[in-house]
């Protein structure tokens, strides 16, 4: 089956921890996202990536860092600059084309210790 | 800044009615706008996307309208069911097409049996 996967489902961090939520596409798809969700609040874009070992802030990117040394995955590491990192984190993909929709993954609830 | 807006920010209404949801932006320079659906704890699914250049998109009972020169668009849902319950979400896109989005805050709907 094509999709995105993102692992894992929940993870909790500890003060001044780094921890890295994985999003894997099989989609062939070239620009993938991550945004953050709050309770009763629309996604707020935190980076995107259009090309691989490429990729740009969002609007939110303090305290977030990601890589892109392959296609399929788009890794995003909320380091312990991140104060408020308690959040819904939903990664995207999207084909090329500029009519296309994006696809999501399921998501991974981030709780702090 | 483009600025995407919903309201109202929930809605509870018996089966069977027809519902219109209503989404505002304020910069009409938009490539395309999207609704989507969030079930409870889940990524985002793709409704329907309308292309600037379109006035309504239609899916099964959904059917989407773009008014651009005004800002609004609405998703109407015709003879709502149980399993419409959701949380619809609005986005918009700038000139330079679908690789960034701009997200309302969305609204859940509850449809009663």
């Amino acid at each position: 089956d094509g999709g995105i996967t993102q692992s894992p489902k929940y993870l909790f961090r500890k003060e001044g921890q780094n921890v890295t939520l994985s999003c894997e596409q099989n989609l062939n798809h070239d620009a993938m996202y991550w945004y953050r969700q709050d309770p009763g609040q629309g996604l707020r874009l935190i980076y995107y990536s259009q090309i691989v070992n490429d990729f740009q802030k969002g609007d939110i990117a303090e305290g977030y860092s990601v890589s892109r040394e392959k296609k399929e995955s788009f890794p995003l590491t909320v380091t312990s600059a991140q104060k408020n990192p308690t959040a819904f984190y939903l990664c995207a993909s999207r084909p090329q084309g500029n009519q296309e929709t994006q696809y999501f993954g399921p998501g991974t609830r981030l709780l702090v210790l | 800044k483009q600025e995407v807006t919903q309201i109202p920010a929930a809605l509870s209404v018996p089966e069977g009615e027809n519902l219109v949801l209503n989404c505002s932006f304020t910069d009409s320079a938009i490539y395309n706008l999207q609704w989507f659906r969030q079930d409870p704890g889940k990524g985002l699914t793709s409704l329907l996307l309308i292309q600037s250049s379109q006035r309504e998109q239609t899916s099964g009972r959904l059917n989407a309208s773009l008014d651009k020169s005004s800002g609004r668009s609405t998703l109407y849902i015709a003879a709502s069911q149980p399993g419409d319950s959701a949380t619809y979400l609005c986005a918009v896109s700038g000139q330079g097409g679908s690789e960034k989005l701009v997200f309302g805050k969305g609204m859940k709907l509850t449809v009663n049996p």
